[in-house]
């Protein structure tokens, strides 16, 4: 079975520029989590989809966003990018119960000049 | 805002030695708490998911307890070695629509 899949790998951005990461889930789960990651801060949660529903959201701006398609791949948007979003994003999946281990990608590095 | 503190920071262990580390977390509406090892250049990988108060887990070397009215749990590792080097972060899951909060983890260095 092939792992949580997440694109690009490394992106380089500008201040005020938007981007959008993707991740595609292990097949058969239905939720998808993002998390962003920084020195100082650790793992942040930002959002859960379940079934093209966001069922859970975090603390953050609402320049980030977040959709899931029918096939339960995910994508998260930042728009007016700033330097302070400089982080690794990651993506996590599970089949579905809250209470369920999160099966993790490999990330997104971003990093904003 | 949920506290999930982890400590320590960061410890060095020899090689063969046994160690274990603390999560704290609200003792209050808690419904789950994750532990996961995080290797350098790899994912995060969970190592257990624990519901109920006075749950023990182990995978292995490794094994975790749960103490759901205090608001602990501790990982422990036996007999050290060098691939057990990783951070390991706990997780709190208070159930509701925050997701899960993280500890920011304990860093662990095994030398041979």
């Amino acid at each position: 079975k092939a792992g949580v899949t997440q694109t690009p790998r490394y992106l380089i951005k500008t201040r005020g520029q938007q981007v959008t990461l993707s991740c595609s889930p292990i097949s058969g789960h239905r939720s998808v989590s993002w998390y962003q990651q920084t020195p100082g801060q650790g793992l942040q949660f930002l959002f859960e989809y379940f079934s093209e529903t966001q069922r859970n959201k975090g603390n953050f701006p609402g320049r980030f966003s977040g959709r899931q398609f029918s096939n339960s791949r995910s994508e998260m948007n930042v728009s007016t990018l700033e330097l302070g979003d400089s982080a690794l994003y990651l993506c996590a999946s599970r089949p579905g119960q809250v209470n369920e281990k999160l099966f993790f990608g490999s990330g997104t590095q971003l990093s904003v000049l | 805002i949920l506290n999930v503190e982890q400590s320590p920071q960061s410890l060095h262990v020899q090689e063969g030695d046994s160690t274990n580390f603390t999560c704290s977390f609200p003792s209050s509406n808690f419904y789950a708490l994750h532990w996961y090892r995080w290797e350098t250049a790899k994912s995060p990988e969970a190592l257990f998911v624990m519901t109920l108060n006075g749950d023990e887990k182990k995978k292995g070397r490794i094994s975790a307890t749960l103490n759901t009215k205090e608001g602990y749990s501790y990982l422990y590792i036996k007999g050290s070695q060098p691939e057990d080097s990783a951070t390991y972060l706990c997780a709190f899951s208070g159930g509701g629509a925050d997701g899960l909060t993280f500890g920011k983890g304990t860093h662990l260095i095994i030398q041979p």
